[in-house]
């Protein structure tokens, strides 16, 4: 099945040490999204890359930053974890071009700071 | 400004019962407004979608309603099951773009049998 599949799952790390999350698709979507999940709160976009265009939200932090080397391929960096950054990341993928597509999400990793 | 603002935050139903979730906006740039569910522990899925020249839209057991001059639109779940028990959130397509989505804070629904 075509899908978006991140990793870990699950991802400890400690507070101030760079920490990596990937994501990968086998869907062929041009768009790649990344975004934040606080605890009972609303998806919040980070970023995205529209092919191998990066777009960076106004307000994303510059401690998170993100890497494409691939159409398959994405991944966040985030510099110096603070305890703040502690949320689910969310990947998520679309076709790009003319008229709404939808956006598909994969499970999540859940970050920890300690 | 870009906002979706999502009510109840929480809501418990009865096996059986219509579950009621409101969204509202103030941007007029929003072209399409999708529901997504998610269950603890994975990322949302979609669950249905609705542009804003149609005032309703129905899949199975699931309806949206579309008010485009109130600025408001919901999601009806009929005959709900404990099987729906997850969170809901509306969304809101920024037009033009890149398919940037304004999420609502969510609702989390409980279905009791």
């Amino acid at each position: 099945d075509a899908m978006v599949i991140q990793n870990p799952r699950y991802q400890v790390t400690q507070f101030g040490k760079p920490v990596t999350l990937s994501c990968s698709q086998t869907l062929n979507h041009n768009v790649m999204y990344w975004y934040q999940q606080k605890s009972s709160q609303a998806p919040k976009l980070l970023f995205h890359y529209y092919d191998k265009d990066f777009n960076n939200e106004a307000d994303t932090p510059d401690n998170f930053q993100s890497r494409r080397p691939n159409t398959s391929f994405c991944f966040l960096d985030i510099r110096s974890p603070g305890l703040g950054d502690a949320a689910m990341y969310l990947c998520a993928t679309s076709l790009g071009g003319q008229g709404v597509h939808e956006q598909y999400f994969g499970p999540g990793t859940r970050l920890t700071v300690t | 400004q870009q906002q979706v603002k999502q009510s109840p935050q929480s809501l418990i139903v009865q096996k059986g019962g219509i579950s009621i979730i409101n969204c509202a906006y103030e941007n007029t740039a929003f072209d399409y407004f999708p529901w997504y569910q998610q269950f603890p522990g994975k990322g949302p899925a979609l669950l249905i979608a609705i542009r804003p020249d149609v005032s309703e839209k129905k899949e199975g057991r699931f309806t949206i309603s579309f008010n485009k001059s109130a600025k408001q639109f919901s999601l009806h779940i009929m005959d709900s099951q404990p099987g729906d028990s997850a969170t809901y959130f509306c969304a809101a397509r920024v037009s033009g773009g890149y398919n940037k989505l304004i999420f609502g804070a969510g609702t989390r629904l409980a279905v009791h049998p």
